[in-house]
């Protein structure tokens, strides 16, 4: 069983167009991240939720809209695409919001958008 | 001047060999520190964290943490060509109530035979 899947894998699309990842955990974790890692491998946290109330919402064009429809799902969808969108897009998952002295992200397999 | 800072090589060593791989952090007040493995075209996966000054050990695996540098370490003894990959450096930092974790942007290890 996948613990934490996105859909699709790959997305390859013309700049301007509108496109959507979706992302399901179940590890029956409390809060759900996306984080995007760029082609110098830098990963940048975007945003998190927690119990499906955004929880952190970094500095990130509006362009980007996320939703969590229950603590299991997270969806990102991205209008107007743009060439410098093009990046892995990683869902990730934790429980209770790395409370504690947690610090472990599940992540999933990542999503590659090329914005053409 | 960037949160997590690492070198991101590639740092080469041959089989055998001891990888020493290095990271520093800017938040003073920082207290959880983190090494994440990523393959090449797969998804990262958390390999120790930190949280005292000293060492940790876990098999082959060394963490160092001196936060007096702001500086932590992971050192891979007898280094494998599986262990080829980019380690990824993290802190955790506070967000309004909840944790984030902050990332640098990795060093690629290349272990020859």
């Amino acid at each position: 069983d996948t613990a934490v899947s996105q859909t699709p894998k790959y997305l390859v699309t013309q700049m301007g167009n509108d496109k959507s990842i979706k992302c399901e955990q179940n590890l029956g974790h409390d809060t759900m991240y996306w984080y995007k890692q760029d082609s110098k491998k830098f990963l940048k946290i975007m945003f998190s939720y927690n119990n499906k109330e955004l929880i952190i919402n970094e500095t990130v064009p509006n362009r980007f809209s996320p939703k969590s429809p229950d603590k299991a799902h997270l969806n990102l969808h991205i209008n107007s695409l743009e060439l410098g969108d093009s990046a892995v897009y990683f869902c990730a998952s934790s429980q209770t919001g790395l409370a504690g002295n947690t610090g472990e992200l599940f992540f999933g397999e990542g999503s590659r958008l090329t914005v053409l | 001047q960037k949160e997590v800072e690492q070198n991101s090589g590639p740092l080469s060593v041959p089989e055998g060999a001891i990888a020493s791989l290095n990271c520093t952090y800017s938040d003073r007040g920082s207290q959880s520190f983190f090494w994440y493995r990523q393959y090449s075209g797969k998804s990262p996966e958390l390999i120790m964290s930190i949280y005292s000054n000293g060492d940790k050990e876990d098999g082959r695996f060394t963490a160092q943490l001196n936060k007096a540098s702001q500086y932590v370490s992971l050192l891979i003894r007898d280094s494998q060509p599986s262990d080829s990959a980019t380690y990824l450096c993290a802190v955790r930092r506070a967000s309004g109530g909840y944790n984030k974790l902050i990332f640098g942007a990795g060093t690629r290890l290349a272990v020859h035979p």
